[in-house]
């Protein structure tokens, strides 16, 4: 079955620093892959997404970049923020249509002054 | 963008009593709703799975007379947690899709359940 494996938090950094969150995949044929984030209190927001092998997913600075060769999909920012502190969700999707999402664990990120 | 509003966003009730929580979709017609379980410090767990018109596809370790799914229309399905305990504590969050093939899923903002 379809699984995602994401590096354990917390990530503890220092404002401007570089963020890198490990994640990686096992799924049967070609997923898509995305990144969600969540506030302390609120729901999941839609970070980034990639469709296929060597996609790059953007937004806020964020981006990912779709291997399929290793299977991953790291999350990376150049310069984090203190308002960049929430929980980062690995996530796949069979590209059957119907399916839903298969999520990792979650990285909680802590971004201090 | 679409949106999927959830309500209520917190509720605290007393052990023994029933929550309803409700999913809407409010620009775009919701052929799949998922409903999903989080426990502090932990991902998302998908309780559920429920197309309009049809009853609910539950997981496994879901008991389905505890967690009443309905999805009545195209734009609202709902969630009723019956007789709640303690360990029913948890935070519950929707999302939805039009069902078309890779069409986008869009989440509620989850609802904070307390049972005391």
């Amino acid at each position: 079955g379809n699984s995602v494996t994401q590096m354990e938090g917390p990530v503890t950094l220092s404002e401007e620093a570089f963020l890198t969150i490990n994640c990686t995949y096992t799924a049967t044929g070609y997923p898509s892959l995305f990144w969600y984030v969540q506030y302390p209190g609120e729901g999941l927001q839609l970070l980034l997404k990639a469709t296929k092998a060597d996609d790059k997913g953007s937004n806020k600075g964020f981006e990912a970049t779709y291997r399929k060769e290793t299977t991953s999909f790291h999350l990376e920012k150049g310069s984090v923020q203190v308002s960049d502190s929430a929980v980062y969700f690995c996530a796949l999707r069979s590209n059957s249509g119907y399916s839903t999402l298969t999520f990792g664990k979650g990285t909680m990120l802590l971004v201090s002054p | 963008g679409a949106v999927v509003s959830q309500h209520p966003s917190r509720v605290i009730c007393k052990s023994g009593t029933s929550v309803k929580i409700e999913c809407r979709s409010l620009d775009f017609q919701a052929t799949t709703m998922f409903w999903y379980r989080q426990f502090p410090k932990q991902s998302l767990m998908l309780m559920a799975t429920s197309n309009e018109g049809s009853k609910a596809t539950y997981e496994q370790g879901v008991e389905k007379d505890k967690f009443l799914i309905n999805h009545a229309s195209l734009t609202l399905s709902t969630l009723t947690v019956t007789s709640a305990h303690p360990e029913d504590s948890s935070f519950y969050i929707c999302s939805a899709t039009t069902g078309a093939p890779n069409s986008p899923l869009h989440f509620g903002n989850g609802t904070r359940l307390t049972v005391t």
